[in-house]
């Protein structure tokens, strides 16, 4: 079962923004409206940050927004903190009744 | 609030059966939701094992989908995954968690299982 495609690295400057692609087929993310974003620290378990693509759960600050595109989604941290440094894994549905995540994306802070 | 938490054997030998169970805290698995295991094998990426319902249907990677049983005991509010042949790729974190139609939002700190003789 491949994997959807992020990039490996993405870096900013405090109080930037960035974003970060994720990429898959007709078949997950171009198919369904069901894509979410975690956020993983190192030893720690992921946590969810967005989900059905553009949704925050409460709590999560409102400086994360996700979107979609054809069969790329992407989420969007803007005023980039320290605290925001972490890899952050996409998911999505996928025809029968699966689910996959992407590749990971680590969140650098300069 | 609902929480989770894994257990079970930290060493596995080659070709036996992984086994752990993830006990909830907070909220009754026969009312509702979807519940399954992801699994993080050491300096890789997260990996869907599969979900199960809280009236028993089972949805599995189709990687894995010859090797994994998902199970739930609604008497003691766990549910369990056994995952049988092992091999040394099998070792990672093992993480459960809770799956409703807002995302996966509620997960278990983590497992560590090593497949080794």
């Amino acid at each position: 079962q491949s994997a959807l495609t992020q990039p490996a690295s993405v870096s900013g400057s405090p109080g930037q923004s960035i974003t970060i692609s994720c990429t898959g087929t007709s078949s997950d993310v171009g198919g369904y409206n069901y894509v979410s974003w975690y956020q993983q620290h190192p030893g720690k378990a992921p946590k969810l940050m967005v989900y059905d693509v553009s949704n925050r759960p409460s709590g999560v600050s409102n400086r994360f927004s996700g979107s979609k595109s054809g069969n790329t989604a992407s989420l969007t941290i803007s005023g980039l903190q320290a605290e925001d440094e972490a890899d952050y894994y996409c998911s999505s549905y996928r025809s029968s009744t699966t689910y996959v995540f992407g590749t990971g994306t680590k969140v650098t802070v300069l | 609030q609902v929480q989770l938490q894994e257990s079970g054997p930290g060493l596995v030998k080659p070709s036996e059966t992984l086994s752990l169970t993830c006990t909830i805290s907070g909220y009754s698995i026969s009312s509702n939701y979807f519940w399954g295991w992801v699994r993080q094998p050491p300096g890789k990426g997260l990996e869907w094992i599969g979900n199960i319902y809280h009236s028993g249907t089972t949805y599995y990677n189709p990687s894995l989908k010859s090797r994994v049983t998902i199970l739930v005991d609604t008497s003691k509010n766990q549910f369990s995954l056994k995952l049988s042949s092992v091999t040394a790729a099998d070792t990672a974190v093992y993480y459960c968690m809770k799956y409703t139609n807002s995302g996966m939002d509620v997960w278990g700190q983590g497992a560590t299982v090593t497949v080794s003789s």
